[in-house]
Protein backbone atom coordinates (compact mmCIF):
# COMPACT_ATOMS: atom_id res chain seq x y z
CA UNK A 1 0.00 0.00 0.00
CA UNK A 2 0.82 3.30 -0.69
CA UNK A 3 1.82 5.91 2.00
CA UNK A 4 3.06 9.51 2.69
CA UNK A 5 4.13 11.29 5.53
CA UNK A 6 4.38 15.00 6.29
CA UNK A 7 6.08 14.86 9.73
CA UNK A 8 5.58 18.38 10.38
CA UNK A 9 2.27 20.00 11.34
CA UNK A 10 3.64 23.71 11.53
CA UNK A 11 6.81 25.38 9.62
CA UNK A 12 7.84 28.62 10.19
CA UNK A 13 10.05 31.31 8.60
CA UNK A 14 11.10 34.65 8.06
CA UNK A 15 10.65 36.46 5.06
CA UNK A 16 13.31 36.11 2.97
CA UNK A 17 15.01 33.14 4.40
CA UNK A 18 14.88 29.83 2.47
CA UNK A 19 11.97 27.38 3.34
CA UNK A 20 11.84 23.33 3.15
CA UNK A 21 8.34 21.67 3.65
CA UNK A 22 9.15 17.30 4.34
CA UNK A 23 7.79 14.76 2.88
CA UNK A 24 8.42 10.70 2.72
CA UNK A 25 6.58 8.24 0.99
CA UNK A 26 6.26 4.88 0.65
CA UNK A 27 5.13 2.80 -2.60
CA UNK A 28 5.79 -0.71 -3.59
CA UNK A 29 6.54 0.19 -7.56
CA UNK A 30 7.69 3.38 -8.98
CA UNK A 31 5.75 6.84 -7.44
CA UNK A 32 4.58 10.04 -8.85
CA UNK A 33 5.21 12.32 -6.42
CA UNK A 34 3.26 15.65 -6.10
CA UNK A 35 2.67 18.98 -4.17
CA UNK A 36 -0.16 21.07 -3.87
CA UNK A 37 -0.99 24.30 -2.29
CA UNK A 38 -4.01 25.13 -0.44
CA UNK A 39 -5.21 28.44 0.71
CA UNK A 40 -8.34 28.88 2.76
CA UNK A 41 -12.04 27.55 1.78
CA UNK A 42 -9.91 26.85 -1.73
CA UNK A 43 -9.68 23.66 -3.40
CA UNK A 44 -5.51 22.02 -4.30
CA UNK A 45 -3.25 23.95 -6.66
CA UNK A 46 -0.89 22.11 -8.09
CA UNK A 47 2.82 23.07 -7.91
CA UNK A 48 5.12 21.03 -9.23
CA UNK A 49 5.72 16.85 -9.64
CA UNK A 50 8.28 14.63 -10.24
CA UNK A 51 7.50 11.30 -13.09
CA UNK A 52 11.02 10.45 -13.79
CA UNK A 53 14.45 12.07 -14.94
CA UNK A 54 16.24 14.78 -13.03
CA UNK A 55 15.74 14.36 -9.37
CA UNK A 56 15.00 18.28 -9.00
CA UNK A 57 11.82 19.39 -10.21
CA UNK A 58 10.93 23.05 -10.58
CA UNK A 59 7.59 23.51 -10.25
CA UNK A 60 5.55 27.18 -9.85
CA UNK A 61 5.90 30.24 -7.63
CA UNK A 62 9.76 29.87 -7.35
CA UNK A 63 9.16 26.34 -5.71
CA UNK A 64 11.23 22.95 -6.36
CA UNK A 65 11.49 19.58 -5.05
CA UNK A 66 14.13 17.36 -4.84
CA UNK A 67 13.02 13.38 -4.97
CA UNK A 68 15.49 11.26 -3.21
CA UNK A 69 14.87 7.42 -3.95
CA UNK A 70 17.38 5.68 -1.07
CA UNK A 71 15.44 8.37 1.63
CA UNK A 72 12.33 7.83 -0.08
CA UNK A 73 11.71 11.68 0.07
CA UNK A 74 10.50 14.61 -1.88
CA UNK A 75 11.00 17.87 0.20
CA UNK A 76 10.14 20.71 -1.08
CA UNK A 77 12.17 23.99 -1.23
CA UNK A 78 12.16 27.65 -2.08
CA UNK A 79 15.18 30.07 -1.79
CA UNK A 80 13.47 33.02 -0.40
CA UNK A 81 9.93 32.84 1.25
CA UNK A 82 7.70 35.35 0.77
CA UNK A 83 4.39 36.28 3.23
CA UNK A 84 2.16 35.44 0.50
CA UNK A 85 3.37 31.79 0.55
CA UNK A 86 1.29 31.33 3.93
CA UNK A 87 -0.74 28.41 3.28
CA UNK A 88 -1.21 24.77 3.50
CA UNK A 89 0.95 22.47 1.50
CA UNK A 90 0.34 18.75 0.33
CA UNK A 91 2.49 16.19 -0.85
CA UNK A 92 0.99 13.21 -2.52
CA UNK A 93 2.16 10.05 -4.19
CA UNK A 94 0.52 7.80 -7.37
CA UNK A 95 2.02 4.48 -7.41
CA UNK A 96 0.72 3.71 -11.38
CA UNK A 97 3.04 0.76 -11.74
CA UNK A 98 0.57 -1.72 -9.75
CA UNK A 99 -2.29 -0.50 -12.16
CA UNK A 100 -3.44 1.99 -9.65
CA UNK A 101 -4.75 5.44 -10.27
CA UNK A 102 -5.30 6.60 -6.83
CA UNK A 103 -3.92 9.68 -5.73
CA UNK A 104 -2.79 9.46 -1.70
CA UNK A 105 -2.05 12.99 0.22
CA UNK A 106 -0.17 13.84 3.31
CA UNK A 107 -1.79 15.24 5.85
CA UNK A 108 -0.68 18.59 5.36
CA UNK A 109 2.19 21.27 6.57
CA UNK A 110 1.07 24.19 7.27
CA UNK A 111 3.59 27.48 6.42
CA UNK A 112 3.79 30.52 8.06
CA UNK A 113 6.12 32.87 6.68
CA UNK A 114 6.29 35.68 9.04
CA UNK A 115 7.17 39.37 7.40
CA UNK B 1 -10.69 24.60 -20.20
CA UNK B 2 -12.79 26.19 -17.66
CA UNK B 3 -10.99 23.72 -14.71
CA UNK B 4 -13.04 21.77 -12.58
CA UNK B 5 -16.46 22.68 -11.73
CA UNK B 6 -18.12 21.77 -8.46
CA UNK B 7 -21.77 23.08 -6.90
CA UNK B 8 -23.24 24.11 -4.92
CA UNK B 9 -19.94 25.44 -3.12
CA UNK B 10 -21.70 25.42 0.21
CA UNK B 11 -24.55 23.30 1.83
CA UNK B 12 -26.44 23.53 5.20
CA UNK B 13 -28.56 21.07 6.05
CA UNK B 14 -30.42 18.99 8.76
CA UNK B 15 -29.14 15.68 9.84
CA UNK B 16 -31.02 12.80 8.28
CA UNK B 17 -31.40 14.66 5.22
CA UNK B 18 -30.37 13.96 1.87
CA UNK B 19 -27.77 15.90 -0.21
CA UNK B 20 -26.23 15.66 -3.71
CA UNK B 21 -23.09 17.43 -4.92
CA UNK B 22 -22.20 18.07 -8.11
CA UNK B 23 -18.59 18.03 -10.06
CA UNK B 24 -18.00 18.84 -13.81
CA UNK B 25 -14.47 17.83 -14.51
CA UNK B 26 -12.50 19.46 -17.28
CA UNK B 27 -13.65 17.86 -20.80
CA UNK B 28 -11.84 15.22 -21.95
CA UNK B 29 -10.80 14.05 -19.05
CA UNK B 30 -11.43 10.16 -18.78
CA UNK B 31 -10.57 9.66 -14.69
CA UNK B 32 -12.98 11.53 -11.80
CA UNK B 33 -12.07 11.30 -7.76
CA UNK B 34 -13.78 12.05 -5.04
CA UNK B 35 -12.38 13.22 -2.57
CA UNK B 36 -13.53 13.99 2.02
CA UNK B 37 -11.34 16.54 3.51
CA UNK B 38 -12.08 17.59 7.17
CA UNK B 39 -10.62 20.93 8.72
CA UNK B 40 -6.86 20.61 9.24
CA UNK B 41 -6.37 16.97 7.22
CA UNK B 42 -5.43 15.85 4.32
CA UNK B 43 -8.14 15.05 1.56
CA UNK B 44 -8.78 11.11 1.73
CA UNK B 45 -9.75 8.99 -1.38
CA UNK B 46 -13.68 7.97 -1.38
CA UNK B 47 -13.44 7.00 -5.14
CA UNK B 48 -12.72 7.05 -8.27
CA UNK B 49 -13.81 6.49 -11.88
CA UNK B 50 -12.78 5.79 -15.44
CA UNK B 51 -15.53 7.11 -17.91
CA UNK B 52 -18.65 6.15 -16.68
CA UNK B 53 -17.20 2.73 -14.31
CA UNK B 54 -16.29 3.36 -10.53
CA UNK B 55 -13.48 1.17 -10.59
CA UNK B 56 -12.27 1.87 -6.84
CA UNK B 57 -14.09 2.67 -4.05
CA UNK B 58 -12.68 3.49 -0.02
CA UNK B 59 -13.83 1.85 3.24
CA UNK B 60 -14.96 5.57 3.83
CA UNK B 61 -17.92 5.31 1.53
CA UNK B 62 -19.97 3.79 3.75
CA UNK B 63 -24.12 2.53 1.86
CA UNK B 64 -25.05 5.92 3.10
CA UNK B 65 -22.65 7.61 0.00
CA UNK B 66 -22.86 7.08 -3.50
CA UNK B 67 -21.46 8.29 -6.43
CA UNK B 68 -22.22 7.95 -10.32
CA UNK B 69 -21.05 9.39 -13.34
CA UNK B 70 -23.28 8.26 -16.06
CA UNK B 71 -22.20 9.25 -19.10
CA UNK B 72 -18.35 9.32 -18.59
CA UNK B 73 -18.61 13.31 -18.01
CA UNK B 74 -20.53 14.81 -15.23
CA UNK B 75 -20.39 13.42 -11.41
CA UNK B 76 -22.70 13.00 -8.61
CA UNK B 77 -21.71 12.45 -4.86
CA UNK B 78 -24.71 11.56 -2.90
CA UNK B 79 -25.19 11.48 0.56
CA UNK B 80 -28.50 9.50 2.41
CA UNK B 81 -29.38 10.62 5.59
CA UNK B 82 -26.68 12.81 6.66
CA UNK B 83 -25.11 12.38 10.14
CA UNK B 84 -22.79 15.02 11.89
CA UNK B 85 -19.88 13.18 11.05
CA UNK B 86 -20.39 14.01 7.19
CA UNK B 87 -19.68 17.67 7.72
CA UNK B 88 -16.51 18.36 5.65
CA UNK B 89 -15.72 19.44 2.19
CA UNK B 90 -15.75 17.41 -0.39
CA UNK B 91 -13.35 18.17 -2.98
CA UNK B 92 -13.58 16.71 -6.58
CA UNK B 93 -10.49 16.25 -9.35
CA UNK B 94 -10.19 15.10 -12.86
CA UNK B 95 -7.09 14.02 -14.87
CA UNK B 96 -6.29 12.77 -18.66
CA UNK B 97 -5.79 8.92 -19.12
CA UNK B 98 -2.31 9.18 -19.22
CA UNK B 99 0.18 7.59 -17.41
CA UNK B 100 1.98 10.90 -14.71
CA UNK B 101 -0.78 13.40 -15.17
CA UNK B 102 -1.54 16.25 -12.82
CA UNK B 103 -4.33 15.70 -11.17
CA UNK B 104 -6.76 19.27 -11.21
CA UNK B 105 -8.98 20.24 -8.21
CA UNK B 106 -11.86 21.59 -7.92
CA UNK B 107 -13.01 24.15 -5.36
CA UNK B 108 -14.84 21.76 -2.97
CA UNK B 109 -17.96 22.03 -1.64
CA UNK B 110 -18.47 22.46 2.05
CA UNK B 111 -21.20 20.54 3.91
CA UNK B 112 -22.53 21.69 7.12
CA UNK B 113 -24.51 19.16 9.03
CA UNK B 114 -26.64 20.86 11.92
Amino acid sequence: AQSVAQPEDQVNVAEGNPLTVKCTYSVSGNPYLFWYVQYPNRGLQFLLKYITGDNLVKGSYGFEAEFNKSQTSFHLKKPSALVSDSALYFCAVRDESTGGFKTIFGAGTRLFVKA
Amino acid sequence: DTGVSQNPRHKITKRGQNVTFRCDPISEHNRLYWYRQTLGQGPEFLTYFQNEAQLEKSRLLSDRFSAERPKGSFSTLEIQRTEQGDSAMYLCASIPGQPGNTIYFGEGSWLTVV
